[in-house]
């Protein structure tokens, strides 16, 4: 049972270059989401998905895509990295979207140049 | 929409003082309450919740405490050692067109002094 688990770790990116980071779980957990964390700002919501097949936004859903064709897999696109997404995102899943403990994956440093 | 916000923004403390951190929340749907630590390049971590239903909840050193009429809670962590120094996050759960997702605070850095 590995929990969450995210890909890359690291990356730097140049830009206008796309990327996917990956985001796959486990332990069969209905909903996911993307946060990013920058200093001082906490985590901020940017795209969630409540079941294969239903994503939605979050607060900062611009410059991302999302989709969720599996319960176990939920890959975070850029379209067209931009330096303001330079940050470190995390990818979190939970058995239920409300009051249930969410588990966060170990995270993905994101540098754009 | 929610809006939690989060103080203080940093907390030093000597070893075996008790820390206290404040949230405050905007919506008075929220029900859920989470508390997470985040070590230094680490994931965040559950540490304590809190549902709308209980005052008070406490594990160990760690307690949590909620007033939904002034819309607040807050972390309390006793007899603190060297191991709490820690970056915080409360969160709130969220109602409305997000459905329960988290909103998180900005979070408080623990220093812990030995």
């Amino acid at each position: 049972n590995a929990g969450v688990t995210q890909t890359p770790k690291f990356q730097v990116l140049k830009t206008g270059q796309s990327m996917t980071l990956q985001c796959a779980q486990d332990m069969n957990h209905e909903y996911m989401s993307w946060y990013r964390q920058d200093p001082g700002m906490g985590l901020r919501l940017i795209h969630y998905s409540v079941g294969a097949g239903i994503t939605d936004q979050g607060e900062v859903p611009n410059g991302y895509n999302v989709s969720r064709s599996t319960t176990e897999d939920f890959p975070l696109r850029l379209l067209s990295a931009a330096p303001s997404q330079t940050s470190v995102y995390f990818c979190a899943s939970s058995d239920s979207l409300r009051g249930n403990t969410i588990y966060f994956g170990e995270g993905s440093w994101l540098t754009v140049v | 929409g929610e809006n939690v916000e989060q103080h203080p923004s940093t907390l030093s403390v000597q070893e075996g003082d008790s820390a206290v951190i404040k949230c405050t929340y905007s919506d008075s749907a929220s029900n859920y309450f989470p508390w997470y630590k985040q070590e230094l390049g680490k994931r965040p971590q559950l540490i304590i919740d809190i549902r709308s239903n209980v005052g008070e909840k406490k594990d160990q050193r760690i307690a949590v405490t909620l007033n939904k009429t002034a819309k607040h809670f807050s972390l309390h962590i006793t007899e603190t050692q060297p191991e709490d120094s820690a970056v915080y996050f409360c969160a709130a759960s969220y109602y409305g067109g997000s459905q329960g997702n988290l909103i998180f605070g900005k979070g408080t850095k623990l220093s812990v002094k030995p």
